[in-house]
């Protein structure tokens, strides 16, 4: 089935220790987006790639890092920089028009 | 700036009940695009509708439908006869036309009870 897979769907991490979120996509979009939710809140945008081998920081990058090698792929690591990263994150690719969204990953650090 | 207000933060209906959430956007693009999605308790995000900026005419799918007003920057939603499995959170996004970004309101949570 095409869609867009994270996992996984919950993670636990401790303090000071980098973790790295899966998002694999397999509609063939080109752009591929990172979201945070917090709890009563919309989402805000993390990074976000237009094409392989590029991507850009939208508006709460500071503490996360990404990679685009690869079209279907786009890995978002939450490191230790990122000062309150317990949060639900939301994977988006999206060709022309609408972003779909994956099923999230809930990432809660103990 | 982009931006999108979405003032109701929780609605509660009871079952049948007509209800509308509202939407209001800014963006200084004159070419742009409206968005409606659904998040169930779930969590994943699920595609309502897509609206361009140049198409004012209303969209009706079934029990929902949407009425687009440029004049007052308004994108707004109403389901029809609600039912319980309507109850979700409702978020309202808006992007230009490289879809670069989508900008989202902060979101309606729609409580439907029987």
């Amino acid at each position: 089935d095409g869609g867009i897979t994270q996992s996984p769907k919950y993670l636990f991490r401790k303090e000071g220790q980098n973790v790295t979120l899966s998002c694999e996509q397999n509609l063939n979009h080109d752009a591929m987006y990172w979201y945070r939710q917090d709890p009563g809140q919309g989402l805000r945008l993390i990074y976000y790639s237009q094409i392989v081998n590029d991507f850009q920081k939208g508006d709460i990058a500071e503490g996360y890092s990404v990679s685009r090698e690869k079209k279907e792929s786009f890995p978002l690591t939450v490191t230790s920089a990122q000062k309150n990263p317990t949060a639900f994150y939301l994977c988006a690719s999206s060709l022309q028009g609408a972003a779909f969204f994956g099923q999230g990953t809930r990432l809660t650090v103990v | 700036a982009q931006k999108v207000t979405q003032a109701q933060t929780e609605i509660s209906v009871v079952e049948k009940e007509d209800v509308t959430l509202d939407c209001v956007y800014e963006t200084r693009d004159t070419t742009y695009y409206l968005f409606w999605y659904k998040q169930p308790p779930s969590g994943e995000l699920v595609f309502l509708i897509r609206r361009n900026s140049f198409d004012e005419q209303n969209e009706i799918s079934g029990r929902y439908s949407w009425n687009f007003q440029k004049s007052t920057s308004s994108f707004n939603f109403t389901i029809t006869a609600s039912q319980v499995v309507d109850s979700a959170v409702y978020f309202c996004a808006l992007s230009g036309d490289n879809f670069n970004k989508f900008y989202f309101g902060s979101g309606t949570k729609l409580n439907v009870k029987p």
